[in-house]
């Protein structure tokens, strides 16, 4: 049973990093695109962007100057960096699997998620 | 970018009733990219439907999903105590990604 875990610090201040850890257990990483996406009661559920396991990114326009998500199939993590935080970046943090065989993709399997607060 | 439109936003049924969820995309969604997700405080989204009308796996044949182009629907034949929670709408037939708002189903 694949399972993701989030990890990061819960509070960064205003104009600093943003940054995440999602591991993967229970299965393989290669293979499949993994995403993340944040959840926040001003805007919903947004996704952030994706990767797949060969490296290959793809971000939401809306937010591609400012991330960077990143693999490291060794060690079976996917890395989020969110550059110059504001408090509009405040919110849960998931990471997930891709589903299905298309261009894009619905998600399976998602993490527990992780709060993050911006505020200094 | 595809903005989904989720109705209602809130429903108040009982258990056994039957729940139609409506979401619609401002513009066609290509090839019914459109996935149906369940959850309940504190916890992650969980994939119900996707492909508009296929179950995820462990999915029970109460939750049905239908529609195309703009149009699409979620229905929950005889809702169970377990049900009450929020659903939302995502389209991935095209980038963003994109959500619907939710709809809240309560007892």
């Amino acid at each position: 049973q694949v399972q993701l875990q989030e990890s990061g610090p819960g509070l960064v201040k205003p104009s600093d990093t943003l940054s995440l850890t999602c591991s993967v257990s229970g299965g393989s990483i290669s293979g499949y695109y993994w995403s993340w996406l944040r959840q926040s009661a001003g805007k919903g559920l947004e996704w952030i962007g994706r990767i797949y396991s060969s490296g290959y990114t793809h971000y939401n326009l809306s937010l591609k100057s400012r991330v960077t998500i990143a693999i490291e199939t060794s060690k079976n993590q996917i890395s989020l960096t969110l550059n110059s935080v504001t408090a509009a970046d405040t919110a849960v943090y998931y990471c997930a699997r891709g589903y299905g065989a298309g261009s894009y993709n619905s998600f399976d399997i998602w993490g527990q998620g992780t709060m993050v607060s911006v505020s200094s | 970018e595809i903005v989904l439109t989720q109705s209602p936003g809130t429903v108040s049924l009982s258990p056994g009733e039957r729940a139609t969820l409506s979401c619609r995309a401002s513009q066609s969604v290509f090839r019914s990219c459109l996935a149906w997700y369940q959850q309940k405080p504190g916890q992650a989204p969980r994939l119900l439907i996707y492909g508009a009308s296929n179950r995820a796996t462990g999915i029970p044949d109460r939750f049905s999903g239908s529609g195309s182009g703009t149009d699409f629907t979620l229905t929950i034949s005889r809702l169970e105590p377990g049900d009450f929670a929020v659903y939302y709408c995502q389209q991935y037939g095209s980038s963003p990604l994109t959500f619907g708002g939710g709809t809240k189903v309560e007892i």
